[in-house]
């Protein structure tokens, strides 16, 4: 089976540009959540979907956004990018929104985006 | 605000020793408490999970500790080996509407040494 799906691996993009970042979760799964991760430290939440509905969204200026598809997979777009939004940005899928028993998250390999 | 801190930020373990990562939570509402696992170039993986209504978590040769009163918990490696060596995150959630996001620690990053 295959895992969350993000691309692209790698981007480099320029201030004041913008970005767009896919997520494919897990056959099956209905909730998609976008994770940022500066290098050196923890993952910081930014948004989850389930069943196409924005469920919550973290501490993010208007610049982010994000969307899911009917088929659930997912989009993050970034606009005027800013040197400090360069990090791993990650995608994780899960059953259903929530930490009920049972309902795991799986976390993709991220994007690496660089903003020069 | 940090409302997850964990320590130490790094760890140097003999192959065979015993691994411990802290953490602690500010939040008396979170109620899901696991450990992630990274690999440089992959995404966390979970790697066990506790809730509050017991003290200790045990699989395989991982461990958590969890003291509600202190607002503690901890990972416990036991038998640490090279392939151990990542970056260990622990995190939180739970409180009713914010039950969707994980509030992660900073990271410790443990290099197992032959």
């Amino acid at each position: 089976d295959a895992g969350v799906t993000q691309s692209p691996t790698h981007l480099i993009k320029t201030r004041g540009q913008h970005v767009t970042l896919r997520c494919s979760p897990i056959s099956g799964h209905k909730s998609v959540s976008w994770y940022q991760q500066v290098l050196g430290q923890g993952p910081q939440f930014i948004f989850q979907y389930y069943e196409k509905e924005e469920r919550g969204r973290g501490n993010f200026p208007d610049r982010f956004s994000a969307r899911q598809f009917p088929n659930y997979s997912s989009e993050l777009n970034v606009n005027a990018l800013l040197l400090g939004d360069s990090a791993l940005y990650l995608c994780a899928s899960s059953l259903v929104s929530g930490f009920a028993q049972g309902n795991g998250y799986t976390f993709g390999s991220g994007t690496r985006l660089t903003v020069v | 605000q940090q409302q997850v801190k964990q320590s130490p930020q790094s760890l140097i373990v003999q192959k065979g020793g015993i691994s411990i990562i802290n953490c602690a939570y500010e939040n008396t509402a979170f109620d899901y408490f696991p450990w992630y696992q990274q690999f440089p170039g992959k995404g966390p993986a979970l790697l066990i999970a506790i809730r509050p209504d017991v003290s200790e978590k045990k699989e395989g040769r991982f461990t958590i500790s969890f003291n509600k009163s202190a607002k503690q918990f901890s990972l416990h490696i036991m038998d640490s080996q090279p392939g151990d060596s990542a970056t260990y995150f622990c995190a939180a959630t739970g409180g009713g509407a914010g039950s969707y996001q994980l509030t992660f620690g900073k990271g410790t990053k443990l290099s197992v040494i032959p």
